[in-house]
Protein backbone atom coordinates (compact mmCIF):
# COMPACT_ATOMS: atom_id res chain seq x y z
CA UNK A 1 0.00 0.00 0.00
CA UNK A 2 1.16 3.45 -0.80
CA UNK A 3 2.62 5.46 2.23
CA UNK A 4 0.55 8.78 0.95
CA UNK A 5 -2.32 8.43 -0.78
CA UNK A 6 -4.87 11.32 -1.94
CA UNK A 7 -8.52 11.07 -2.99
CA UNK A 8 -10.17 11.84 -5.43
CA UNK A 9 -7.72 11.19 -7.99
CA UNK A 10 -9.65 13.14 -10.49
CA UNK A 11 -12.22 15.95 -10.30
CA UNK A 12 -14.28 17.65 -12.48
CA UNK A 13 -16.58 20.26 -11.12
CA UNK A 14 -18.51 23.32 -11.41
CA UNK A 15 -17.61 26.75 -10.38
CA UNK A 16 -19.36 27.53 -6.89
CA UNK A 17 -18.99 24.12 -5.76
CA UNK A 18 -17.21 23.05 -2.50
CA UNK A 19 -14.80 20.17 -2.89
CA UNK A 20 -12.90 18.61 -0.32
CA UNK A 21 -9.86 17.18 -1.24
CA UNK A 22 -8.42 14.42 1.37
CA UNK A 23 -4.93 12.88 2.27
CA UNK A 24 -3.68 10.07 4.10
CA UNK A 25 -0.50 8.65 5.58
CA UNK A 26 1.07 5.82 6.97
CA UNK A 27 3.96 6.85 7.39
CA UNK A 28 3.56 8.48 10.93
CA UNK A 29 5.19 11.81 10.34
CA UNK A 30 4.32 14.76 12.10
CA UNK A 31 4.56 17.57 9.33
CA UNK A 32 1.76 17.69 6.81
CA UNK A 33 1.30 20.09 3.21
CA UNK A 34 -0.88 20.95 0.62
CA UNK A 35 0.72 21.96 -2.53
CA UNK A 36 -0.38 23.14 -5.92
CA UNK A 37 1.54 22.90 -9.11
CA UNK A 38 0.88 24.73 -11.99
CA UNK A 39 2.57 24.41 -15.89
CA UNK A 40 5.73 26.91 -15.23
CA UNK A 41 5.40 28.05 -11.56
CA UNK A 42 6.84 24.67 -9.76
CA UNK A 43 4.78 24.04 -6.69
CA UNK A 44 3.33 26.47 -4.28
CA UNK A 45 2.35 25.90 -0.44
CA UNK A 46 -1.34 25.99 0.33
CA UNK A 47 -1.01 24.68 3.59
CA UNK A 48 0.75 23.29 6.18
CA UNK A 49 0.57 21.28 9.56
CA UNK A 50 3.31 20.36 12.04
CA UNK A 51 0.86 18.69 13.99
CA UNK A 52 -2.88 18.10 14.66
CA UNK A 53 -3.39 21.51 16.52
CA UNK A 54 -0.94 23.36 14.10
CA UNK A 55 -2.42 25.20 10.75
CA UNK A 56 -0.74 27.21 9.05
CA UNK A 57 -1.27 29.34 5.69
CA UNK A 58 1.34 28.94 2.93
CA UNK A 59 1.99 31.15 -0.24
CA UNK A 60 -1.72 30.97 -1.49
CA UNK A 61 -3.86 30.17 1.07
CA UNK A 62 -6.46 32.63 0.07
CA UNK A 63 -9.76 30.35 -1.18
CA UNK A 64 -8.79 27.10 0.43
CA UNK A 65 -9.11 25.97 3.58
CA UNK A 66 -7.82 22.60 5.36
CA UNK A 67 -8.37 20.67 8.56
CA UNK A 68 -5.78 18.45 10.12
CA UNK A 69 -8.72 15.43 11.56
CA UNK A 70 -5.90 13.47 12.92
CA UNK A 71 -2.02 12.92 12.72
CA UNK A 72 -2.70 10.60 9.46
CA UNK A 73 -5.14 12.69 7.81
CA UNK A 74 -5.16 16.22 6.36
CA UNK A 75 -7.88 18.13 4.37
CA UNK A 76 -8.18 20.65 1.61
CA UNK A 77 -11.42 22.58 1.05
CA UNK A 78 -12.70 24.73 -1.83
CA UNK A 79 -15.28 26.33 -0.11
CA UNK A 80 -16.44 27.73 -3.64
CA UNK A 81 -14.34 26.23 -6.16
CA UNK A 82 -13.67 29.51 -9.52
CA UNK A 83 -11.86 28.00 -12.16
CA UNK A 84 -8.09 29.48 -11.76
CA UNK A 85 -8.10 26.85 -8.87
CA UNK A 86 -7.85 24.30 -11.82
CA UNK A 87 -4.59 22.48 -11.15
CA UNK A 88 -2.95 19.52 -9.88
CA UNK A 89 -2.75 19.10 -6.46
CA UNK A 90 -0.38 17.11 -3.58
CA UNK A 91 -0.15 16.47 -0.24
CA UNK A 92 2.95 15.97 1.11
CA UNK A 93 4.48 14.66 4.19
CA UNK A 94 7.92 14.90 6.37
CA UNK A 95 9.43 13.79 9.80
CA UNK A 96 8.48 13.84 13.06
CA UNK A 97 8.53 17.22 15.05
CA UNK A 98 11.82 16.36 16.65
CA UNK A 99 13.24 15.83 13.29
CA UNK A 100 15.10 18.20 11.07
CA UNK A 101 15.76 18.61 7.43
CA UNK A 102 13.65 15.83 6.06
CA UNK A 103 12.71 15.24 2.33
CA UNK A 104 8.55 15.30 2.00
CA UNK A 105 6.98 12.24 0.52
CA UNK A 106 4.25 13.31 -1.98
CA UNK A 107 1.02 11.66 -2.69
CA UNK A 108 -0.04 10.29 -6.38
CA UNK A 109 -1.81 13.93 -6.60
CA UNK A 110 -5.25 15.33 -7.22
CA UNK A 111 -6.09 16.49 -10.52
CA UNK A 112 -8.93 19.14 -10.38
CA UNK A 113 -10.47 20.77 -13.25
CA UNK A 114 -13.16 23.77 -12.14
CA UNK A 115 -15.06 24.25 -15.10
CA UNK B 1 13.54 36.06 1.24
CA UNK B 2 14.58 32.78 0.45
CA UNK B 3 14.50 32.04 -3.29
CA UNK B 4 15.63 29.09 -5.79
CA UNK B 5 16.29 29.26 -9.32
CA UNK B 6 16.39 27.19 -12.33
CA UNK B 7 17.71 28.88 -15.09
CA UNK B 8 16.91 26.41 -17.78
CA UNK B 9 13.20 25.37 -18.64
CA UNK B 10 14.37 22.29 -20.42
CA UNK B 11 17.45 20.44 -21.15
CA UNK B 12 18.15 18.13 -23.98
CA UNK B 13 20.87 15.25 -23.74
CA UNK B 14 21.84 12.46 -25.71
CA UNK B 15 21.62 9.23 -23.83
CA UNK B 16 25.16 8.14 -22.78
CA UNK B 17 26.29 11.77 -22.53
CA UNK B 18 26.63 13.25 -19.35
CA UNK B 19 24.15 15.55 -17.66
CA UNK B 20 23.64 18.98 -15.80
CA UNK B 21 20.34 20.07 -13.84
CA UNK B 22 20.90 23.77 -12.80
CA UNK B 23 20.32 25.38 -9.75
CA UNK B 24 21.29 28.19 -7.50
CA UNK B 25 20.17 29.42 -4.63
CA UNK B 26 19.59 32.64 -2.16
CA UNK B 27 19.37 31.73 1.44
CA UNK B 28 20.21 33.46 5.18
CA UNK B 29 21.97 31.20 7.06
CA UNK B 30 22.71 27.38 6.17
CA UNK B 31 21.39 26.23 3.09
CA UNK B 32 19.50 22.93 2.88
CA UNK B 33 19.05 21.79 -0.17
CA UNK B 34 16.95 19.31 -2.05
CA UNK B 35 16.57 17.93 -5.24
CA UNK B 36 13.41 15.80 -6.84
CA UNK B 37 12.20 14.32 -9.95
CA UNK B 38 8.71 13.76 -11.06
CA UNK B 39 7.89 11.57 -13.41
CA UNK B 40 4.58 11.72 -15.72
CA UNK B 41 1.38 11.80 -14.31
CA UNK B 42 3.24 10.96 -10.80
CA UNK B 43 4.11 12.64 -7.64
CA UNK B 44 7.66 13.69 -6.94
CA UNK B 45 10.28 11.66 -5.49
CA UNK B 46 13.19 12.56 -3.67
CA UNK B 47 16.72 12.01 -5.25
CA UNK B 48 18.87 13.69 -2.63
CA UNK B 49 19.54 16.48 0.01
CA UNK B 50 22.33 18.36 1.21
CA UNK B 51 22.28 19.29 4.96
CA UNK B 52 26.28 19.65 6.00
CA UNK B 53 29.52 18.04 5.27
CA UNK B 54 30.71 16.48 1.76
CA UNK B 55 30.52 19.01 -1.04
CA UNK B 56 29.73 16.04 -3.72
CA UNK B 57 25.75 14.31 -2.47
CA UNK B 58 25.56 11.04 -4.38
CA UNK B 59 21.49 10.16 -4.52
CA UNK B 60 19.59 7.41 -5.94
CA UNK B 61 19.32 6.03 -9.43
CA UNK B 62 22.65 7.07 -10.18
CA UNK B 63 22.51 10.99 -9.43
CA UNK B 64 24.57 13.40 -7.41
CA UNK B 65 24.92 16.65 -7.05
CA UNK B 66 27.91 19.31 -5.75
CA UNK B 67 26.91 22.41 -3.42
CA UNK B 68 29.16 25.10 -4.32
CA UNK B 69 28.61 27.82 -1.25
CA UNK B 70 30.52 30.47 -3.36
CA UNK B 71 28.66 29.74 -6.30
CA UNK B 72 25.49 29.53 -4.45
CA UNK B 73 24.90 26.63 -6.72
CA UNK B 74 23.78 22.88 -6.23
CA UNK B 75 23.46 21.53 -10.07
CA UNK B 76 22.45 17.88 -10.63
CA UNK B 77 24.39 15.61 -12.46
CA UNK B 78 24.87 12.31 -13.52
CA UNK B 79 27.92 10.38 -15.48
CA UNK B 80 25.99 8.87 -18.14
CA UNK B 81 22.25 9.64 -18.98
CA UNK B 82 19.30 7.16 -19.42
CA UNK B 83 15.90 7.49 -21.41
CA UNK B 84 14.05 6.34 -18.38
CA UNK B 85 15.90 9.92 -16.62
CA UNK B 86 13.34 12.01 -18.80
CA UNK B 87 11.17 13.72 -16.56
CA UNK B 88 10.87 17.34 -14.75
CA UNK B 89 13.35 18.14 -11.99
CA UNK B 90 13.01 20.20 -9.19
CA UNK B 91 15.59 21.92 -6.76
CA UNK B 92 14.17 22.89 -3.43
CA UNK B 93 15.74 24.82 0.22
CA UNK B 94 14.32 24.46 3.21
CA UNK B 95 13.04 27.46 5.19
CA UNK B 96 11.70 26.56 8.77
CA UNK B 97 10.67 23.13 7.67
CA UNK B 98 9.02 24.50 4.56
CA UNK B 99 10.87 24.19 0.77
CA UNK B 100 10.65 26.57 -1.27
CA UNK B 101 10.77 25.49 -4.82
CA UNK B 102 12.03 26.03 -8.03
CA UNK B 103 10.40 26.04 -11.15
CA UNK B 104 11.37 23.41 -12.37
CA UNK B 105 13.57 21.93 -15.13
CA UNK B 106 12.27 19.19 -18.03
CA UNK B 107 15.18 16.83 -18.60
CA UNK B 108 14.53 15.22 -22.37
CA UNK B 109 17.37 12.24 -22.43
CA UNK B 110 17.23 11.40 -26.62
CA UNK B 111 18.16 8.05 -28.03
Amino acid sequence: DADVTQTPRNRITKTGKRIMLECSQTKGHDRMYWYRQDPGLGLRLIYYSFDVKDINKGEISDGYSVSRQAQAKFSLSLESAIPNQTALYFCATSGRLADAYNEQFFGPGTRLTVL
Amino acid sequence: AQSVAQPEDQVNVAEGNPLTVKCTYSVSGNPYLFWYVQYPNRGLQFLLKYITGDNLVKGSYGFEAEFNKSQTSFHLKKPSALVSDSALYFCAVDSNYQLIWGAGTKLIIKP
